[in-house]
């Protein structure tokens, strides 16, 4: 069965500052999607990224970076240079069989940026 | 473009009533996942439909559930005999198909009392 851990269930940091949100997989499928979700105050959720399970290249949007290593079975996500509008619920999801039948969702980070 | 809509946005309802909820999805969107979330908690999967053909059920969804999309566009997701365990937001989702990434809706927040 697989499963999705996010550790972290909330983290403060001041504006400005880098942060990290851990997430930790598990799957006996080799092929797989994995995806990063934005659940912002007002409670959509917000498409972030979709990673492959055969492209562990690390990926960079602007100030978001995503770091996939399959030996550790991670998909981290930094947030550069915080600011206010990043606060939000971060959620990580899987997704086996390389499709997109159903996402099963980790229990998401909590992330407060303090101005 | 028009996102996925949901309706009503929330409902509260007595225990033991009927409820019906409806998604419309992306224009040209074959898939179509319904999920529920409730407070603290990731969304956890109900069912899917591509185009008019229900796919998939969770074990979560019991027989009090049930989901339809009759002609392959909008969805509705009925809850009969609510009880308050029942509380929480289902989400509406769409994709063009299974290898693109879901687009969720607002949700519809119910309140069992």
């Amino acid at each position: 069965a697989q499963k999705v851990t996010q550790a972290q269930t909330e983290i403060s940091v001041v504006e400005k500052e880098d942060v990290t949100l851990d997430c930790v997989y598990e799957t006996r499928d080799t092929t797989y999607y994995l995806f990063w979700y934005k659940q912002p105050p007002s409670g959509e959720l917000v498409f972030l990224i979709r990673r492959n399970s055969f492209d562990e290249q690390n990926e960079i949007s602007g100030r978001y970076s995503w770091n996939f290593q399959k030996s550790t079975s991670s998909f981290n996500f930094t947030i550069t240079a915080s600011q206010v509008v990043d606060s939000a619920v971060y959620f990580c999801a899987l997704s086996e069989n390389f499709g997109n039948e159903k996402l099963t969702f980790g229990t998401g980070t909590r992330l407060t940026i303090i101005p | 473009d028009t996102g996925v809509s949901q309706n009503p946005r929330h409902k509260i309802t007595k225990r033991g009533q009927n409820v019906t909820f409806r998604c419309d999805p992306i224009s040209e969107h074959n898939r179509l996942y319904w999920y529920r979330q409730t407070l603290g908690q990731g969304p956890e999967f109900l069912t899917y439909f591509q185009n008019e053909a229900q796919l998939e059920k969770s074990r979560l969804l019991s027989d009090r559930f049930s989901a339809e999309r009759p002609k392959g566009s909008f969805s509705t997701l009925e809850i009969q005999r609510t009880e308050q365990g029942d509380s929480a937001m289902y989400l509406c989702a769409s994709s063009w198909d299974s290898y693109n990434e879901q687009f969720f809706g607002p949700g519809t927040r119910l309140t069992v009392l």
